[in-house]
């Protein structure tokens, strides 16, 4: 059965460095979101991207949060300069279309640990 | 901002019991729902779904009820397993457009005893 699939597992970082974190959704998806999870709390909506561009973009996601899907597969999310406060568990998700089903496929999660 | 609620953090049930998660909402736009499993360090897990034009579907051994005047609905799991214990999330959709996020619940923690 297809999956979403996301890289690295677990990354850990330096305060104010970059990171990337990488999704590969399922193929034939056509629109693609983060979301994060701060432990104990809920699941948390980040951005949407459809048609190579923001769909929508929630308050957490500021200027230092971009997205790409730079070769039709890989989808990213990359932190510029990182804060204590991104440690969090970040979740890729994928639908195939909107219009009967709105079920949303998760990846695995990526742990990010900011030091 | 808390447009979908979940009010109970946790549920204890026993093995072979009917177990029941409830989900509140107070957004009027929503028009989907679905139930998520979720175990400690993984992704959310898909369970069921249910359209605003029905009050009910059903899924083996899960069945979503949905009560659209109360703004409620409920996930019931009967039989309860072992294998049942994790987290459940309810979130919901506004369809329409390009934009389908999701709002999550805080998640109610079930655990099935044998």
């Amino acid at each position: 059965e297809p999956e979403v699939t996301q890289t690295p597992s677990h990354q850990v970082t330096q305060m104010g460095q970059e990171v990337i974190l990488r999704c590969v959704p399922i193929s034939n998806h056509l629109y693609f979101y983060w979301y994060r999870q701060i432990l104990g709390q809920k699941v948390e909506f980040l951005v949407s991207f459809y048609n190579n561009e923001i769909s929508e973009k929630s308050e957490i996601f500021d200027d230092q949060f971009s997205v790409e899907r730079p070769d039709g597969s890989n989808f990213t999310l990359k932190i510029r300069s990182t804060k204590l406060e991104d440690s969090a568990m970040y979740f890729c998700a994928s639908i195939f279309s909107g219009t009967r089903d709105n079920t949303q496929y998760f990846g695995p999660g990526t742990r990010l640990t900011v030091l | 901002d808390q447009q979908v609620k979940q009010n109970s953090p946790s549920l204890s049930v026993q093995e072979g019991r009917i177990s029941i998660l409830n989900c509140d909402y107070t957004n009027s736009m929503f028009d989907y729902f679905l139930w998520y499993k979720k175990y400690p360090a993984e992704g959310p897990t898909f369970l069921i779904s249910i359209s605003s034009i029905k009050d009910k579907n059903e899924d083996g051994r899960f069945t979503v009820f949905l009560n659209k005047s109360a703004k409620h609905l409920s996930l019931h799991i009967v039989p309860s397993q072992p294998g049942d214990s994790a987290v459940y999330f309810c979130a919901a959709s506004a369809g329409g457009g390009s934009n389908y996020k999701l709002t999550f619940g805080k998640g109610t923690l079930l655990t099935v005893n044998p």
